[in-house]
């Protein structure tokens, strides 16, 4: 069965420096997202992305945050200068143009540790 | 949005039947109701989704009310692999939109 795939599945940097966490939707889907959980708390959105572009981002999302597809597979999520506040785990999900209601596909997620 | 209401969590032994019950009075007549659960150290997962009829799949039914003001997952014969947070949420139709994950019920299984 077809899934979504993350790399790294674990990362720890320093607080400043610039980290990139990778994505590999479901070879179909057209849609893209990013969602975050910090321990123990829920999983909240961050964007989503449609036809090479951003369709809705949340309040997290700023401007130290930005997303890419670069080739045909990847999904990128980068950020610029990460803050202690920033670790969390880090979700991509994918899914197919449907006109009703689209099912997510979520990967395994990125641990992201800022020290 | 429509908020939903789920209890923290439930226990169920396994092999038998669980009934995951959410609450969502204030439901509009576009919301579909979607389940999704999140196993331990996992991503979330897709579970089922309906719109008025009840809707049966490999994982799992929902029973949806009639007047739609509540719902019931139904997971036929609890394993320890179901053992995870089971979040009911609702989606406005019309094509793609994020998911907004609640706290859910957190389900645990007993060998």
């Amino acid at each position: 069965e077809p899934e979504v795939t993350q790399t790294p599945s674990h990362q720890v940097t320093q607080m400043g420096q610039e980290v990139i966490l990778r994505c590999v939707p479901i070879s179909n889907h057209l849609y893209f997202y990013w969602y975050r959980q910090i321990l123990g708390q829920k999983v909240e959105f961050l964007v989503s992305f449609y036809n090479n572009e951003i369709s809705e981002k949340s309040e997290i999302f700023d401007d130290q945050f930005s997303v890419e597809r670069p080739d045909g597979s990847n999904f990128t999520l980068k950020i610029r200068s990460t803050k202690l506040e920033d670790s969390a785990m880090y979700f991509c999900a994918s899914s197919e143009a449907v006109v009703q209601q689209e099912t997510q596909y979520f990967g395994p997620g990125t641990r992201l540790l800022v020290l | 949005d429509a908020k939903t209401t789920q209890p923290n969590s439930m226990e169920s032994n396994e092999e038998e039947p669980v009934h995951l019950p959410c609450n969502h009075s204030t439901i509009s007549g576009t919301d579909y109701i979607h389940w999704y659960r999140q196993l331990p150290s996992q991503g979330p997962e897709y579970v089922i989704h309906g719109l008025t009829s009840n809707v049966n799949n490999r994982m799992a039914s929902l029973a949806i009310a009639e007047d739609r003001k509540s719902s019931t997952l139904i997971l036929h014969r609890a394993t320890l692999r179901d053992a995870a947070v089971y979040d009911c949420i609702l989606r406005r139709s019309g094509g793609y939109q994020k998911v907004t994950f609640g706290t859910g019920t957190k389900l645990q299984v007993i060998p």
